[in-house]
């Protein structure tokens, strides 16, 4: 089974909104990434949280990590039209080997 | 750098025809990955390699796939013989030391 799994799985904002994404995870982690997918592209990694990091920021992005919970979230403030693609996490568990598990993602839709 | 380089992109075949999908890592990184996706389920590991060795292969779903990187640059997924249900897009992706994944544009096979 997926060791991410985010929520909500479609989300559909207006331009400007900001968009809040959830992920979840089940076994105790190294860090946690963000990536984002074009459709019919590859995916491009968007940022990189640390086991002992609480809150990150880059750009219009924010992404907080509770290891408590075992949560994740990822804010994208003033939301584009460009922001529409699908949103994945990603999870380097303990003694994995780096080997990144995924999410199944949010599909973001961005309406001008 | 041209970042990770698949080939090909896209594939058509017929069940019982061999596969073989070619990826370039970045130059100087260490890891590669190769992954699968799906919209049942999602983006599965199939196999990665540290240093053009094999670490854990235990995604690949049967013997009909095989992975190999025969030097640093250069790596083959193959599947033989090919199923309708092989169909999906395959990614392969590189990092140096962990963290960051980059990843290919993927090749969508489709196996008639």
């Amino acid at each position: 089974s997926q060791q991410g799994e985010e929520d909500p799985q479609a989300l559909s904002i207006q331009e400007g909104e900001n968009a809040t994404m959830n992920c979840s995870y089940k076994t105790s982690i190294n860090n946690l990434q963000w990536y984002r997918q074009n459709s019919g592209r590859g995916l491009v990694h968007l940022i990189l949280i640390r086991s002992n990091e609480r809150e990150k920021h880059s750009g219009r992005l924010r992404v907080t990590l509770d290891t408590s919970k075992k949560s994740s979230s990822l804010l994208i403030t003033a939301s584009r039209a460009a922001d529409t693609a699908s949103y994945f996490c990603a999870t380097d568990a303990l003694a994995s080997g780096s080997r990144l598990t995924f999410g199944e993602g949010t599909q973001l839709t961005v309406n001008p | 750098d041209a970042g990770v380089i698949q080939s090909p992109r896209h594939e058509v075949t017929e069940m019982g025809q061999e596969v073989t999908l070619r990826c370039k890592p970045i130059s100087g990184h260490n890891s590669l990955f190769w992954y699968r996706q799906t919209m049942m389920r999602g983006l599965e590991l199939l196999i990665y390699f540290n240093n053009n060795v094999p670490i854990d292969d235990s995604g690949m779903p049967e013997d009909r796939f095989s992975a190999k990187m025969p030097n640093a640059s250069f790596s083959t997924l193959k599947i033989q013989p090919s199923e309708p249900r092989d169909s999906a897009v395959y990614f392969c992706a590189s990092t140096i030391g962990g963290g960051e994944l980059f990843f290919g544009e993927g090749s969508r096979l489709t196996v008639l």
